[in-house]
């Protein structure tokens, strides 16, 4: 079965520390890729989202991510961290199964802590 | 603004009760899901479903049940809820993909049911 490994539970940095979050998928085919994140006491928001073409892909706030298909991995990148980005980060796979919907496929999150 | 609601932020219900969640989007999206959110174990699909009076099992769908009798509205159904269903459910709605392009649309979430049972 696929499966989405993220290999930080709490990570806590301080402000203006470079930030990496590592996603990693097991699946061999073409995949749709996201990430989601949760503020405290908010809902689950798109950062954002890989389907094809260039590996690095720009979201909002200031995150991007690579997707390295001979790694299986989507890791989540910011240079410069702030206090408000403290929140849980979410990687999820979306397997392409031809025409069908699929499903998205999520990991146990990431909670980030930032101190001021 | 694209949205969807859940009808309660907070329940608490008593073990082996019947509980209904509601959720609802304006967005004239097909595809509707229910996840579970549980510390450590990140969201679990339960049930989703394509389209008006369809539904599919998730990963999860045991002591549940979904209705879909009109497009903007998926209800999730505890026949007789138990301890270990206490948790943060939340709704996500998403357009249908188009046919052959591969590209699943962003699904967008409520705010989430946090439902403690007793």
């Amino acid at each position: 079965a696929q499966s989405v490994s993220q290999h930080n539970h709490h990570v806590i940095l301080s402000e203006a520390a470079s930030l990496e979050l590592g996603c990693n998928y097991s699946y061999g085919g073409t995949v749709n890729l996201f990430w989601y994140v949760q503020y405290p006491g908010q809902h689950l928001q798109l950062l954002l989202k890989y389907f094809s073409g260039d590996p690095l892909v720009k979201g909002i706030k200031g995150f991007e991510a690579e997707f390295i298909k001979s790694k299986f991995s989507f890791n989540l990148r910011k240079p410069s961290v702030q206090w408000s980005d403290t929140a849980e980060y979410f990687c999820a796979v979306n397997v392409n199964y031809g025409g069908s919907q699929g499903n998205l496929i999520f990991g146990k999150g990431t909670k980030l802590s930032v101190k001021p | 603004d694209v949205k969807v609601t859940q009808s309660s932020r907070y329940l608490v219900k008593r073990t082996g009760e019947k509980v209904f969640l509601e959720c609802v989007q304006d967005m004239d999206h097909e595809n509707m899901f229910w996840y579970r959110q549980d510390p450590g174990l990140g969201l679990r699909l339960i049930y989703f479903s394509y389209d008006v009076k369809m539904k599919e099992k998730g990963d999860i769908p045991e002591g549940y049940s979904v209705s879909r009798e009109k497009k903007e509205r998926f209800s999730l159904i505890l026949e007789s809820a138990s301890t270990n269903q206490t948790s943060m459910y939340l709704c996500a709605s998403s357009q249908r993909t188009s046919g052959g392009s591969g590209k699943l649309n962003e699904q967008f979430f409520g705010p989430g049911t946090r439902l403690t049972v007793l």
